[in-house]
């Protein structure tokens, strides 16, 4: 089963608008770590974010804003204000922190390409 | 400073060789995982590696394999290639603990594809 679902295959937005990349996890873990990686046409993962399990405070970082309920099993990321360099492929990723064989890896989800047009 | 480099950027293989590729870590940063991107599975963990011992592995049969080196610096290795193991294959570093539990820093990848 898929830890980690982003229902959002594509996105497509004008520049100005705000838009919010959903993720939803899965996990039996009590302790565990959320993230969102950017990735640009050049390939790499940006790190944009970590949050643990026990942390539900919103976050707020510039035009970013992640959304984090445990209750629902979400941790939703909001870009405001999009610009055309927010075009990139945004992944969420999860590591569960108990378990012994999978301590340290990261689970993402399959991404959202977002395509922000000027 | 340096970010994470990958050697080489592009790689075309034939199926049934082997193939190495290098990772070079930011200084300082003594932690190395590896992930193979790929458009049918995604991005999926590969292993893991700190102060030259794997300290974690995916799901991938034993084709794949890795080590670590005094100076961090990782390779991993492919051997019996085949058509799937076609994918860009992301390296990334971390200070101690892994990429799953800190911010991680990944180099741009090797391409690979398999003919």
């Amino acid at each position: 089963a898929q830890k980690v679902t982003q229902a959002q295959t594509e996105i497509s937005v004008v520049e100005k608008e705000d838009v919010t990349l959903d993720c939803v996890y899965e996990t039996r873990d009590t302790t565990y770590y959320l993230f969102w990686y950017k990735q640009p046409p050049s390939g790499e993962l940006v790190f944009l974010i970590r949050r643990n399990s026990f942390d539900e405070q919103n976050e707020i970082s510039g035009r970013y804003s992640w959304n984090f309920q445990k209750s629902t099993s979400s941790f939703n990321f909001t870009i405001t204000a999009s610009q055309v360099v927010d075009s990139a492929v945004y992944f969420c990723a999860l590591s569960e922190a108990d378990r012994g064989s999978t301590l340290g890896r990261l689970y993402f989800g399959r991404g959202t390409q977002l395509t922000v047009w000027p | 400073k340096a970010g994470v480099t990958q050697t080489p950027r592009y790689l075309i293989k034939t199926r049934g060789q082997q193939v190495t590729l290098s990772c070079s870590p930011i200084s300082g940063h003594r932690s190395v995982s590896w992930y193979q991107q790929t458009p049918g599975q995604g991005l999926q963990f590969l292993f893991e590696y700190f102060s030259e011992t794997q300290r974690n592995k995916g799901n991938f049969p034993g084709r794949f394999s890795g080590r670590q080196f005094s100076n961090s610096r990782s390779e991993m290795n492919v051997s019996t290639l085949e058509l799937g193991d076609s994918a860009l294959y992301l390296c990334a570093s971390s200070l101690g603990q892994g990429a799953g539990w800190s911010e991680a820093f990944f180099g741009q990848g090797t391409r690979l594809t398999v003919v």
